[in-house]
């Protein structure tokens, strides 16, 4: 069964600090795996996307590694800021004859404290 | 073109009524998904389309549901007889073949049955 699992479930960091986001995943085939930032109320929205050949992919201040052997992903926030309070959703794409299927994770809510 | 679009935004309604909300997607997007969201979980992934033909139902979509796209832009999600259990926030997605089938979220339509 495809899965995608995500520590921590809730996490609190002070304003400035940097943070780590983890995704372990068992999908098969891999196709793709995405980052998505998703703000309370609000719809995700995606940050990176990571093929099989990435290991490594920043976006400003985000930084998403991935690791296609031992199934891991971390998404890394650099000197967070306030408004990177939201819920991180990490998604992994399986190929398939009909099209890509997509598994989400539960999320990583973070807040960011002043 | 602002992006996926969903309303209405916010749906509080009754026990055992219908309600229908509508989403149209990035204009060019020939695929459409809908998904549902619980509070602190990831997406549920309930159905999606490709152009007018609906490919694919989870099992999540039960017989009070129903989704079209007729003419290949737009969506509706129909849900009849609502139940307490119905209240989620209810996102729709789109996204072009190829294009590692990266999704574009709309903010969601909230439904809360009473």
């Amino acid at each position: 069964k495809n899965q995608v699992e995500q520590s921590p479930q809730s996490l609190i960091i002070l304003e400035g600090k940097n943070c780590t986001l983890q995704c372990n995943y068992t999908v098969s085939p891999f196709s793709n795996l995405r980052w998505y930032k998703q703000d309370t109320g609000r719809g995700p929205v995606s940050l990176t996307i990571m093929t099989f050949s990435e290991n490594t992919k920043s976006n400003g201040r985000y930084t998403a590694t991935l690791d296609a052997d031992t199934k891991q992903s971390s998404l890394h926030i650099t000197a967070s800021q306030l408004s990177d309070s939201a819920s991180y959703i990490c998604v992994v794409s399986a190929r398939r004859d009909a099209g890509n299927m997509l598994t989400f994770g539960g999320g990583t809510r973070l807040m960011v404290k002043p | 073109d602002t992006g996926v679009s969903q309303n209405p935004r916010h749906k509080i309604t009754k026990r055992g009524q219908n309600v229908t909300f509508r989403c149209d997607p990035i204009s060019e997007h020939n695929r459409l998904y809908w998904y549902r969201q619980t509070l602190g979980q990831g997406p549920e992934f309930l159905t999606y389309f490709q152009n007018e033909a609906q490919l694919e139902k989870s099992r999540l979509l039960s017989d009070r549901f129903s989704a079209e796209r007729p003419k290949g832009s737009f969506s509706t999600l129909e849900i009849q007889r609502t139940e307490q259990g119905d209240s989620a926030m209810y996102l729709c997605a789109s996204s072009l073949i190829g294009h590692h089938g990266e999704l574009f979220f709309g903010e969601g339509s909230r439904l809360t049955v009473l």
